[in-house]
């Protein structure tokens, strides 16, 4: 079955410090990968997506590369900021009928 | 251009009765998911519907859980005979109809059953 895994625990980071999270998938084949970030009691707000054709792509800070012989994704804040602080979620998508099956999310604390 | 809707925000119900989450995908989306999260939990697909048509519904439960999207108004997710452990919030998110897009998520519903 199809499975996504992302860093079950909390990372914390030092405020200007770069965080780097993991997105593993397995029995996916997607055309496309999305990161979103979701605050407490509120919903996933979108940040990035990659292609399959793409190796890497930038937003502002963010950063997203995208292995697909590793079935891989990392996402990368540089500079982190406490307003980064949040749960972020990977969404390996388009393998068939567009539907959208989100990884556990990963936690960040930046700490000043 | 306002944003997915979703209502209530919040919802109590008693054991036993039915639960109805309205979501209000944003114009020009015809693509409708819901998602279910507990606490400290991820996100847990439940169904993916277009206009009129349930495409998948893998992640519904067997009994009690339904969803719909007509060709006019709002899709709902109707839970009847709520327990306990149907307490959570769920998401809903709709995206367009062609192309590579993301998905644009509501604020959610949050469901205590009583």
């Amino acid at each position: 079955s199809q499975k996504i895994e992302q860093n079950s625990e909390a990372l914390n980071i030092q405020e200007g410090k770069t965080a780097t999270l993991t997105c593993n998938y397995t029995n996916y084949s997607p055309a496309y990968l999305q990161w979103y970030r979701q605050d407490p009691g509120r919903g996933p707000v979108f940040l990035l997506l990659i292609r399959e054709n793409e190796k890497e792509k930038r937003k502002e800070r963010l950063k997203v590369t995208f292995d697909t012989t590793l079935k891989q994704s990392l996402f990368h804040i540089t500079a982190s900021q406490p307003a980064d602080s949040a749960t972020y979620l990977c969404a390996p998508s388009g393998d068939s009928w567009g539907k959208f099956q989100f990884g556990a999310g990963t936690q960040v604390v930046v700490t000043p | 251009n306002a944003g997915v809707m979703q209502n209530p925000r919040h919802l109590v119900r008693r054991r036993g009765q039915e639960a109805r989450l309205r979501c209000s995908p944003m114009k020009g989306h015809s693509h409708v998911y819901w998602y279910r999260q507990l606490p400290e939990e991820g996100l847990k697909f439940m169904v993916y519907l277009q206009k009129e048509n349930i495409i998948d519904e893998s992640g519904m439960p067997k009994e009690r859980f339904s969803a719909e999207f007509p060709k006019e108004g709002p899709s709902i997710l109707r839970i009847q005979q709520v327990v306990r452990g149907d307490s959570a919030a769920y998401f809903c998110a709709s995206s367009p109809p062609t192309g590579t897009s993301e998905a644009f998520f509501g604020q959610g519903t949050r469901l205590t059953v009583v």
